[in-house]
């Protein structure tokens, strides 16, 4: 079974400053991993994946985020936060041959002018 | 713009009604996904079809009934809801049949469901 972690349940960030959602994972067969945003009122929208290959991935809006094994983390930055930025954002597991995408908790960010 | 269009947006039923929710996706994807999502949660898997045939039915009350009529729509049928069955309800659909690659989802916007 596969699980994720996300730490911190609520990031706030200054207009410019890094933003830097962690996520950590639990899974018995090689993951894949995924970044969800969640504007207010609307669906999901993936950011960006891990599938296999490099391990720094970059996505939309200027995220990228970095799959380290040894550390089983999935962490999301962006050197520069804009006032769009602030949503819900989702890390998810999934594995091979695995119907179901486990989510985590959220994390929400909210972005100081 | 999403590629997933849910109808209604919002939609308010009393606890006797019969209401249906409504997607399509016009992307050419085989599999297809009905998610609930409370307040402030992650959404929750609730019904996957993969080529128009329901694969994964996660234990969902009887009184939610999928149907897909074609490859390209989806439809949830709601019947004799209780008041905490009100949430978000995201449509998704994959371009991997749903024994693949099951995070790439593309979702719709929601259709927000309030039951009295």
């Amino acid at each position: 079974a596969q699980s994720v972690t996300q730490l911190g349940s609520h990031v706030s960030v200054s207009e410019g400053a890094l933003v830097l959602l962690r996520c950590n994972y639990s899974s018995s067969v090689p993951p894949y991993l995924f970044w969800y945003v969640q504007y207010p009122n609307q669906g999901l929208q993936l950011l960006l994946k891990y599938t296999t290959g490099a391990t720094l991935v970059k996505g939309i809006n200027g995220f990228e985020a970095e799959f380290k094994k040894s550390e089983t983390s999935f962490h999301l930055t962006k050197p520069s936060a804009h006032m769009s930025d602030a949503a819900e954002y989702f890390c998810a597991v999934s594995g091979t041959n695995d119907y179901k995408l486990s989510f985590g908790a959220g994390t929400t960010v909210t972005v100081r002018a | 713009d999403t590629e997933v269009t849910q109808t209604p947006k919002h939609l308010v039923m009393g606890m006797t009604n019969k209401k249906s929710l409504k997607c399509e996706q016009h992307m050419g994807h085989r599999a297809m996904y009905w998610y609930k999502q409370k307040a402030k949660k992650p959404p929750e898997l609730m019904f996957v079809y993969s080529y128009e045939k329901l694969s994964i039915n996660e234990s969902v009350p009887s009184r939610f009934s999928p149907e897909c009529p074609n490859s390209s729509l989806l439809n949830l049928h709601l019947h004799a809801l209780q008041p905490e069955d009100s949430a978000l309800y995201l449509c998704a659909s994959s371009p991997y049949p749903a024994s693949g690659i099951t995070g790439e989802l593309f979702f719709g916007e929601g259709s927000r469901l309030t039951v009295l």
